[in-house]
């Protein structure tokens, strides 16, 4: 397997503008897990899905913010409008649902974000 | 609510030289442990788990940890650190009950000639 994919690797863009992150999961993977990583703030879960359902977003910040999954192979992190603070590296990570409080949790390599 | 700390927030150890990081856990029941590592540019792997049962846990490249619940520690070691092993590290806990991971801050390991 390819492991997690994520696009694109590095987004630069400027205030105001909507930015979209893809990622894919690993395959058969039911847990779909968004977070962002900053210096500040070190790495926050932002969201997280289960079978294609958002489970739990109480991580999201503000509702600029907004996350889909259609299917159990894509899922996409908006930003809308994206502000500077909006910088930090956004991560995506897959795991197997198979027990709880025990998977094992696989990452991407992450989407670098610079709104300007 | 489960929650992990990491008190160093970097280290530096000479190349040869052996390794721990240290790892707090807060939680009543027995915990789920991971130590995952985050080399520059990359996204977390892990490193190891614990569950149960022996409480000294072999990982990948070399690390091992140590459960000991009467210190609620869950320390990272290793004998010989390689200049490879410069990367950032990370002590989780599984949530109670969920397939969330509680990560710590991470401690950053910078390895010197």
């Amino acid at each position: 397997d390819a492991g997690v994919i994520q696009s694109p690797r590095h987004e630069v863009t400027e205030m105001g503008q909507e930015v979209t992150l893809r990622c894919k999961p690993i395959s058969g993977h039911d847990y779909l897990f968004w977070y962002r990583q900053t210096m500040m703030r070190g790495l926050e879960l932002l969201i997280y899905f289960n079978n294609n359902v958002p489970i739990d977003d109480s991580g999201m910040p503000e509702d600029r913010f907004s996350a889909k999954m259609p299917n159990a192979s894509f899922s996409t992190l908006k930003i809308q409008p994206s502000e500077p603070r909006d910088s930090a590296v956004y991560f995506c990570a897959s795991s197997e649902g198979l027990a709880e409080s025990t998977d094992t949790q696989y990452f991407g390599p992450g989407t670098r974000l610079t709104v300007l | 609510a489960q929650s992990v700390t990491q008190p160093d927030i970097h280290i530096t150890v000479s190349e040869g030289a052996s390794l721990e990081l240290r790892c707090n856990y807060s939680y009543g029941a027995t915990p789920y442990l991971f130590w995952y590592v985050q080399s520059p540019g990359q996204g977390l792997q892990l490193l190891l788990k614990y569950f149960s049962g022996d409480t000294l846990v072999q990982g990948i490249k070399g690390f091992e940890a140590e459960f000991k619940r009467s210190q609620s520690s869950f320390n990272l070691r290793k004998p010989s650190v390689h200049w490879s092993d410069a990367a950032e590290y990370f002590c989780a806990v599984g949530d109670t009950g969920g397939f969330k991971t509680i990560f710590g801050a991470g401690t950053r390991l910078f390895v010197k000639a």
